[in-house]
């Protein structure tokens, strides 16, 4: 069975560009969350949706960041414009049903590094 | 924060011993979930644990949840090389409106040895 998807795995880019992460959850997940983890701020939720529709977005840092999710089995997280402290491992994940009382099921991430 | 905070935060041991972690939290649950991380890969799902029971057992890990000390504990029994990863508690907010999400703690950093 696949996984969540994630894309691209590793991305490089200079300061002020625009950034799009992009993710395929797990067919029939109806949860999709979004995380950023860093060293010093170790695994952060920035937003989530539950078919399709955003439910908590108070942990996005700014303006600068968006996320959507126009159908069931995709979802982008942009970031513009960009800056060196974005730089860090942005993981998307999905689960089905009472999202709490079941695992959640992460991609490999993205790497972003913003120079 | 309702993060969990997982204890220790590195931890390193020889191959064929037992490994223990642990992880508090600050509100009430309906459940606490571990998760364990490859360097360079996503999160995997270990164990969830709902907050009537008191112990879980997977193979070679065994949980066990105190909800009145809002403490839990993993076990890894007679570890191996490849179980060197992070390994993160995570659990809901039971009165909490935001339904679905959890809160991760920072993790423990698990090293075992050949």
């Amino acid at each position: 069975d696949a996984g969540v998807i994630q894309s691209p795995r590793h991305e490089v880019t200079e300061m002020g560009q625009e950034v799009t992460l992009r993710c395929k959850p797990i067919s029939g997940h109806d949860y999709l969350f979004w995380y950023r983890q860093t060293m010093m701020r170790g695994l952060e939720l920035l937003i989530y949706f539950n078919n399709n529709v955003p439910i908590d977005d108070s942990g996005m840092p700014e303006d600068r960041f968006s996320a959507k999710m126009p159908n069931a089995s995709f979802s982008t997280l942009k970031i513009q414009p960009s800056e060196p402290r974005d730089s860090a491992v942005y993981f998307c994940a999905s689960n089905a049903g009472q999202g709490f009382n079941q695992p959640q099921h992460f991609g490999d991430g993205t790497r972003l590094s913003i120079l | 924060s309702q993060q969990g905070e997982e204890d220790p935060q590195a931890l390193s041991i020889q191959e064929g011993e037992n490994a223990t972690m642990n992880c508090s939290y600050k509100t009430s649950i309906n459940n606490l979930q571990w998760y364990r991380q490859n360097s360079g890969r996503g999160l995997v799902h270990l164990i969830l644990i709902r907050s009537n029971e008191r112990e879980k057992h997977s193979g070679r890990l065994r949980v066990t949840l105190d909800t009145s000390k809002k403490s839990s504990s993993l076990l890894i029994t007679a570890s191996r090389a490849a179980d060197t990863a992070s390994y993160f508690c995570a659990t809901d907010n039971q009165r909490g409106s935001t339904l679905g999400r959890l809160y991760f703690g920072r993790g423990t950093q698990l090293t075992v040895w050949p």
